[in-house]
Parts: C-alpha cells; structure tokens; sequence
C-alpha cells in the first residue's frame, strides 16, 4: 500500500521569498504519479502541479516547482515569490497506475508573512 | 467552463439521521469520486463512480453509498450518522476513469458535515 509522510505541520515564509514544503512516498510500484493541491480555508483543494514516476525532468508551473528525489522517494514542493495569498493547507498526494484512488498526506500549512 | 460544484455548502444533522450530498462534475468529465476530510487530516478515498457504478471503494462501511446519473452527476448518501461522520466531505471529478497517471482530478468546494 502506499503511503504520503508530509513532516512538516507548519510552516512560515516572509513575502517574497521561496519555501519547500517537504513530501515522501512509499509504494513498490515503479509507475506512480505525483500531485501536490492546495486548500485556502474556503475548502476547495486546487491543483498546482503533477509529477510523473518516469518524467526525467522535475515538473514546473508558474511559481510551483517539484523537486524531485526518485531515489529518496521524495517530491518537495518549491514554491518561488512567495505571495500573501499563498497562505493555506498544502497536500502532497500519489496515485498509482491502473485508475488507484488518490492517497494523501496530512498537509502543511503555509503561511506567508508581510 | 463549469468547475466542480457541491451542494449544500454546510449541512447540521443529528446522529441517527440521514443525509444526501449532491456533486455536479466539471464540463467534459465522467467520473466522479467522493473523499471524506476530517478536521486536520487529509482527504481519505470513500468511492468512485463511472458509468452509473460504483467502480472503487475505500475503507468505509455500507452506510456510505451513492450513485451516479446519466448527466455524470452523483449522490452521496450517509445513513444512521454518527459524531465522527462530521467532516468537509469532497467531490472531485476527472475524465474516464483516471486510467492515465497523469488524469488530474478536479475538487470541488466541498460539504461540511456537522452531525450533533
């Protein structure tokens, strides 16, 4: 079974500069994707940004990036410019191949500081 | 285009009643899954519907059930609620099946679920 760790509940950031939240996996399975949402306290989880198992580059979107580590199992999440209205829950999520359910880690919350 | 839309957006029971959450999927989309939240952790799998049946199940017991309907909207239903099935309850939906890896599922804004 798979699993999501996500070690860091809290996390603080001044305006402007970048942070890393921290995601690791654990799966056997060698075909996986990974995903990282975000949810304001509105409640909606908004997609930032995929990474695929097998993609040799690390995924980029706007001011996300994941950085990552296949070998260490990990898929940290980078965003860059911080802004005020980036403050809210972050989930790293994975799903396998062969339409799996999503499994999701606790979540980190950002935030972002003036 | 249509995201993901959920209703109602807040909802208080009492424990031993019933209750009925409504998803409608975003423009193009055919399946719809249902994830339970609750306070401080993250989203757990509960169902998944495609073509009007229920294609995967998560750890949850048969009180949670639901259904789809020909407009690929969907139902979930919660029978004899107890004090722990307070919770943000979330529909995503995603196009056939998620059976690409890269298949993204969209959220909508979610239920909350008070049982008193």
């Amino acid at each position: 079974a798979q699993k999501i760790t996500q070690t860091q509940p809290g996390m603080f950031v001044q305006e402007k500069e970048a942070v890393t939240l921290d995601c690791t996996y654990d799966t056997s399975d060698q075909s996986y994707g990974l995903f990282w949402y975000k949810q304001p306290s509105s409640g909606e989880m908004i997609f930032l940004i995929y990474q695929g198992s097998y993609d040799e580059q690390n995924a980029t979107e706007g001011r996300y990036s994941l950085n990552f580590q296949k070998a260490r199992k990990s898929a940290n999440l980078v965003i860059s410019a911080s802004q005020l209205g980036d403050s809210a829950m972050y989930f790293c999520a994975m799903r396998l191949s062969g339409n799996t359910p999503l499994v999701f880690g606790k979540g980190t919350r950002l935030s972002v500081i003036a | 285009d249509a995201g993901v839309t959920q209703s109602p957006t807040h909802l208080i029971k009492t424990r031993g009643q019933q209750v009925t959450l409504r998803c409608s999927p975003k423009s193009g989309h055919d399946t719809v899954s249902w994830y339970q939240q609750a306070l401080g952790q993250g989203p757990q799998f509960i169902f998944q519907y495609y073509e009007e049946e229920e294609r995967q199940r998560g750890n949850f017991p048969d009180r949670f059930s639901g259904h789809q309907f020909p407009n690929y909207s969907s139902e979930l239903n919660v029978n004899a609620l107890l004090l722990g099935d307070s919770a943000l309850y979330l529909c995503a939906s995603s196009l056939v099946a998620g059976y690409s890896l890269t298949d993204t599922q969209y959220f909508g804004p979610g239920t909350r679920l008070t049982v008193l």
